[in-house]
């Protein structure tokens, strides 16, 4: 199985900050990844597909980059509904696709 | 509008079974391809099953022999059939239509989810 390591596990940022969150892959993907993020007690919601392709609806202050093993999510300038846990997922493998474990954004 | 909303989770106890659904509306539960995916209390997500436009399956080890996915056309719902379930396999279970995106490979992704829907496995 591919595995999926984000880091770091937690981070705390404020207001305005420039955040990124890296996913390395436990071996090359290709483009074959995934943004999510999830809010307590909701479903996770699509940011970035590809790597680096916006989801539609998701506001431009997210973007993806990378290939092969190392990818990044960064949001420009946050926001207080930013606040949450963003998940990268590999679809190289379909259909046994894996998930990071998943980054925690708190309020500084 | 696309919707999906899941139903049937709740409390069994270890070794038992339960069935989930998820209804589908604004689109064609048999023209795409459909997912589960669980995510344990505190914990992150874990794919479980997918089933193809064409009726193929997939699972995770971690359910296979086990669990069963499955739906019907004619009521556009997805179904988990889950059975010898055990206390690990307490989560949240989501559906969620798996997307292809065709650029300069075959990208897939989950664009929609359901709200889903909780099992506990507890004696």
């Amino acid at each position: 199985d591919i595995q999926m390591t984000q880091s770091p596990s937690s981070l705390s940022a404020s207001v305005g900050d420039r955040v990124t969150i890296t996913c390395r892959a436990s071996q090359s993907i290709s483009s074959y990844l995934n943004w999510y993020q999830q809010k307590p007690g909701k479903a996770p919601k699509l940011l970035i597909y590809a790597a680096s392709s916006l989801q539609s609806g998701v506001p431009s202050r997210f973007s993806g980059s990378g290939s092969g093993t190392d990818f990044t999510l960064t949001i420009s300038s946050l926001q207080p509904e930013d606040f949450a846990t963003y998940y990268c997922q590999q679809s190289y493998s379909t259909p046994t696709i894996t998930f990071g474990q998943g980054t925690r954004l708190e309020i500084k | 509008e696309v919707q999906l909303v899941e139903s049937g989770g709740g409390l069994v106890q270890p070794g038992g079974s339960l069935r989930l659904s998820c209804a589908a509306s604004g689109f064609t539960v048999s023209s795409n391809y459909m997912s589960w995916v669980r995510q344990a209390p505190g914990k992150g997500l874990e794919w479980v099953s997918v089933i193809y436009s064409g009726g193929s399956t997939y699972y995770a080890d971690s359910v296979k022999g086990r669990f069963t996915i499955s739906r019907d056309n004619s009521k556009n719902t997805l179904y988990l059939q889950m059975n010898s379930l055990r206390a690990e396999d307490t989560a949240v279970y989501y559906c969620a239509r798996d997307w292809y995106y065709y650029g300069s490979g075959s990208y897939d992704y989950f664009d929609y989810w359901g709200q889903g829907t909780l099992v506990t496995v507890s004696s």
